[in-house]
């Protein structure tokens, strides 16, 4: 199987411009989770969604929505992009909330 | 959220056991102690987890301290394929499974 997939692998976005980094699991996990990643200072939560239909904020949300219309896709949605959104994204899920985690292998996203 | 410390970095020859510490002074009875790895330009990776008794599975070994304030994660014969960073967290159980992530233990092992 698959796991978890996401898309673009990278991505250049000048600032102000709008994109949504998708994350597909077919793994059939009830959770499911965005975090950035910068250089020193690891893994921050961004959303989650403990099951379709729900979300919640997590450490870092602002600037950033998410949609869980299914099990399956949890995309995260920059709406007006800005620098300091700069950084790595991982998708991940899990069974259900507090079993361990799958990740994605990451979106890297430069705005300029 | 409960926090652990970690070393920052740790480093092994290839072939010998590694032993890595985490603190958890703060601990809650419903917190789990999961570990993770990420190997450079991955994702993390789960590793093992648990509450209170120590636990095995095909990647390493969990040893709990009797009072749950430090844990170790025991990798029993390090590969080269083990260098990664290494994170310790805490995950209440009855909360929103959200995983705190610190700066982990960045582990060089060497051949």
């Amino acid at each position: 199987t698959a796991g978890i997939t996401q898309a673009p692998t990278s991505q250049i976005l000048a600032a102000g411009r709008s994109m949504t980094l998708r994350c597909t699991q077919d793994m059939r996990h009830n959770a499911m989770y965005w975090y950035r990643q910068d250089l020193g200072l690891g893994l921050r939560l961004i959303h989650y969604s403990n099951t379709a239909g729900t979300t919640g904020k997590g450490e870092v949300p602002d600037g950033y929505s998410v949609s869980r219309a299914n099990t399956d896709d949890f995309p995260l949605t920059l709406a007006s992009a800005v620098p300091s959104q700069t950084s790595v994204y991982f998708c991940a899920s899990s069974r259900e909330i507090s079993y361990e985690q799958y990740f994605g292998p990451g979106t890297r996203l430069t705005v300029t | 959220d409960a926090k652990t410390t970690q070393p920052n970095s740790m480093e092994s020859n290839e072939e010998e056991p590694v032993h890595l510490p985490c603190n958890h002074s703060t601990i809650s009875g419903t917190d789990y102690i999961h570990w993770y790895r990420q190997l450079p330009s991955q994702g993390p990776e789960y590793v093992i987890h648990g509450l209170t008794s120590n636990v095995n599975n095909r990647m390493a070994s969990l040893a709990i301290a009797e009072d749950r304030k430090s844990s170790t994660l025991i990798l029993h014969r390090a590969t080269l394929r083990d260098a990664a960073v290494y994170y310790c967290i805490l995950l209440r159980g009855s909360t929103l499974g959200r995983l705190y992530f610190g700066r982990g233990t960045q582990l060089t092992v060497w051949p």
